[in-house]
C-alpha cells in the first residue's frame, strides 16, 4: 500500500549542482503534479502531467524540468541549483476526473 | 486566476472546544474542494473532498461545507483534541480537464490540553 513515494527525503546541494527528485505512484493514476512549499506560503504548482508523455508548466516552472515516460514515474530535474530553490517539494497524483489527490511525504531540499 | 485565502492564519483553542476554519476562493467556477492536514515536517493527508454538486461532507468529528455562490468553504472540528494540532490546508480544483489544485496558506491549529 505504498501510494505516492518520493526520494530522497532530504538533500543538500551546492549552488550550480543538479539533481533529480524522484516520484513514483502505484495507483495507476493518470494525473501527477509537483508542488513546492516555502515557509508561510501555500503550495505552488511547478509542473503537472495528465498522462505518460504529456507534461505542462504550472505557476513556477523556471529552473525545473520534468518528464513522464511511464504512468508510474514523474521525476523533477533541477539544473544549476540556486538558493531560491531551497524548499520542500511535494509530488501528488490522482485518477481521472476531479477526484481526490494523494500526496507524497515530501523532499526537503537545501541549496547552499 | 484562482486565489484561495484561509483565515485565521493561526488559532489556539482549549481542548474540547468546537471550532471552525475558513477558506475562501475568488473563482466560484470550481469543481471540487479538498481539505488537508499537514503535521510538522510531514506530507499532506487528505481529510475531506467536497464534490461541486455537494454542500457538505462529514468524516467523524470533521464536517466540511461548500458554498460556491459565496466562494466559501468551512471545516468544522467538533470536540477538539490535542492530537488535532496541525496545519489545515484547503485547495480548490480549477481548470477543466487538468483540475489543478490551488492552495491556501493554511491555518495552524493548536489545541491546548
Amino acid at each position: 500500500n505504498a501510494g505516492v513515494t518520493q526520494t530522497p527525503k532530504f538533500r543538500i546541494l551546492k549552488i550550480g549542482q543538479s539533481m533529480t527528485l524522484q516520484c513514483t505512484q502505484d495507483m495507476n493514476h493518470n494525473y501527477m503534479y509537483w508542488y513546492r512549499q516555502d515557509p508561510g506560503m501555500g503550495l505552488k504548482l511547478i509542473y503537472y502531467s495528465v498522462g505518460a508523455g504529456i507534461t505542462d508548466k504550472g505557476e513556477v516552472p523556471n529552473g525545473y524540468n520534468v518528464s513522464r515516460s511511464t504512468t508510474e514515474d514523474f521525476p523533477l530535474r533541477l539544473e544549476l541549483a540556486a538558493p531560491s530553490q531551497t524548499s520542500v517539494y511535494f509530488c501528488a497524483s490522482r485518477p481521472s476526473g476531479a477526484t481526490e489527490a494523494f500526496f507524497g511525504q515530501g523532499t526537503r531540499l537545501t541549496v547552499v | 486566476k484562482q486565489e484561495v485565502t484561509q483565515i485565521p492564519a493561526a488559532l489556539s483553542v482549549p481542548e474540547g472546544e468546537n471550532l471552525v476554519l475558513n477558506c475562501s476562493f475568488t473563482d466560484s467556477a470550481i469543481y471540487n474542494l479538498q481539505w488537508f492536514r499537514q503535521d510538522p515536517g510531514k506530507g499532506l493527508t487528505s481529510l475531506l473532498l467536497i464534490q461541486s454538486s455537494q454542500r457538505e461532507q462529514t468524516s467523524g468529528r470533521l464536517n466540511a461545507s461548500l458554498d460556491k455562490s459565496s466562494g466559501r468553504s468551512t471545516l468544522y472540528i467538533a470536540a477538539s483534541q490535542p492530537g488535532d494540532s496541525a496545519t489545515y490546508l484547503c485547495a480548490s480544483y480549477s481548470g477543466a480537464g487538468s483540475y489543478q489544485l490551488t492552495f491556501g496558506k493554511g491555518t495552524k491549529l493548536s489545541v491546548i490540553p
